[in-house]
């Protein structure tokens, strides 16, 4: 079944450390991949997306994300985190017409 | 260009009443998609709708909720005789056509007292 996995519920990294979120999918096909940020009470913003070609993509805010066909994998990248992107991230791919969601992983930032 | 509106954004009902949340989405797009969102939990497809169609349901409860997207207007998720288990988060987001990304609404925050 298609799904998307996201290993790891909740990840705490220093400002100014670097950051990857992992974010697996399971689809016969390569989808179309995104990445998306929720702040507490807020909706979904997007933040990156993948249709194809260059599989490094670059996002808003800083973030960019690396497409691995080999590994089924779309992980979320920042080299230097700030305070202000203490937030949920959620990986959904979209084939067709549906869309599929991860779990969502929580970051939380240490000053 | 507005972004997708939902309204309202807080809505407390009691058990058993009904609670009709509205979607308006971005102009030009015609597919809208709702969620759930559990507190903690990730977001759960619930409908998706094109103009004056129903297009994929399968995960809405067969129960009490229902969706509309009139050629007019809004799309309306109503849900009948609330339960506490229905309180959660519910996200609305639109897209102009296939193979585009969706646009978030800010989500309405149903409470069941």
């Amino acid at each position: 079944a298609q799904s998307v996995t996201q290993p790891d519920i909740h990840i705490t990294v220093s400002e100014g450390a670097s950051l990857e979120l992992r974010c697996n999918y399971s689809y016969g096909a390569t989808p179309y991949l995104f990445w998306y940020v929720q702040s507490p009470g807020q909706g979904l913003q997007l933040l990156l997306k993948y249709f194809s070609g260059d599989t490094l993509v670059q996002g808003i805010k800083g973030f960019e994300a690396e497409f691995k066909r080999s590994q089924s994998s779309f992980n979320l990248r920042k080299p230097s985190v700030h305070w202000s992107d203490a937030a949920e991230y959620f990986c959904a791919m979209n084939y067709g017409q549906n869309f599929v969601f991860g779990p969502g992983t929580r970051l939380s930032v240490l000053p | 260009n507005a972004g997708v509106m939902q309204n309202p954004r807080h809505l407390v009902r009691r058990r058993g009443q009904e609670a009709r949340l509205r979607c308006s989405p971005m102009k030009g797009h015609s597919h809208v998609y709702w969620y759930r969102q559990l507190p903690e939990e990730g977001l759960k497809f619930m409908v998706y709708l094109q103009k004056e169609n129903i297009i994929d349901e399968s995960g809405m409860p067969k129960e009490r909720f229902s969706a509309e997207f009139p050629k007019e207007g809004p799309s309306i998720l109503r849900i009948q005789q609330v339960v506490r288990g229905d309180s959660a988060a519910y996200f609305c987001a639109s897209r102009p056509g296939q193979g585009d990304e969706q646009y978030f609404g800010p989500g309405t925050r149903l409470t069941v007292t």
